[in-house]
């Protein structure tokens, strides 16, 4: 069966980093491509990054410069460091292959 | 980039109904779309791929057509349990999901 569980989300202050984290079983992370899709509260549904098999990495504009997707492939987990944080940031983050998503984990940039 | 528009933003509809909802590409995607079910609280859940492609285990009331710029999807007929807002979103590059349509029962 597979899985994905997030974890690493918290409370940050505006301008701080967090280090999200995607634990996957039931399949390889690096055989496939991951995304990271975000959701802020109340609103709609927003890519954010993917990581390809091959490793190339793309980035919505609005997170561009400031997020990194990243995978350890022998820990079968993919990463996201968010960095510059902006109040507008604050959603609940969930990884994905699309198939199969994670539950997801909440962060929140405030002062 | 690619943009997606869906209509309506909301609905709703009695138990049995036929609900219709379209999505539609800023350009060509060819069949590249997908629809997804979240209920709240819930992460989204994949319905159709490849625009009209039921995903395994997903009712046979849910289904999906179109190709290019403009998509539709379906519910023959509306149940309790489709309470939720669906979301359409292109993969020809990259990704864009649409805004979102919240179905409810009447």
């Amino acid at each position: 069966e597979v899985q994905l569980v997030e974890s690493g989300g918290g409370l940050v202050q505006p301008g701080g980093s967090l280090r999200l984290s995607c634990a996957a079983s039931g399949f390889t992370v690096s055989s496939n491509y991951m995304t990271w899709v975000r959701q802020a509260p109340g609103k709609g549904l927003e890519w954010v990054s993917v990581i390809y098999s091959g490793g190339n990495t793309y980035y919505a504009d609005s997170v561009k410069g400031r997020f990194t997707i990243s995978r350890d492939n022998s820990k079968n987990t993919l990463y996201l460091q968010m960095n510059s944080l902006r109040a507008e940031d604050t959603a609940v983050y969930y990884c994905a292959t699309f198939k199969h998503w994670g539950q997801g984990t909440l962060a929140t940039v405030s002062s | 980039d690619i943009q997606m528009t869906q209509s309506p933003s909301s609905l709703s509809a009695s138990v049995g109904d036929r609900v219709t909802i379209t999505c539609q590409a800023s350009q060509d995607i060819s069949e590249h779309l997908k629809w997804y079910q979240q209920k709240p609280g819930k992460a989204p859940k994949l319905l159709i791929y490849d625009a009209s492609n039921l995903e395994t285990g997903v009712p046979s009331r849910f289904s999906g057509s179109g190709s290019g710029t403009d998509f539709t999807f379906t519910i023959s007929s509306l149940q309790p349990e489709d309470i939720a807002t669906y979301y359409c979103q292109q993969y020809d590059y990259l990704f864009t999901f649409g805004p979102g349509t919240k179905v409810d029962i009447k």
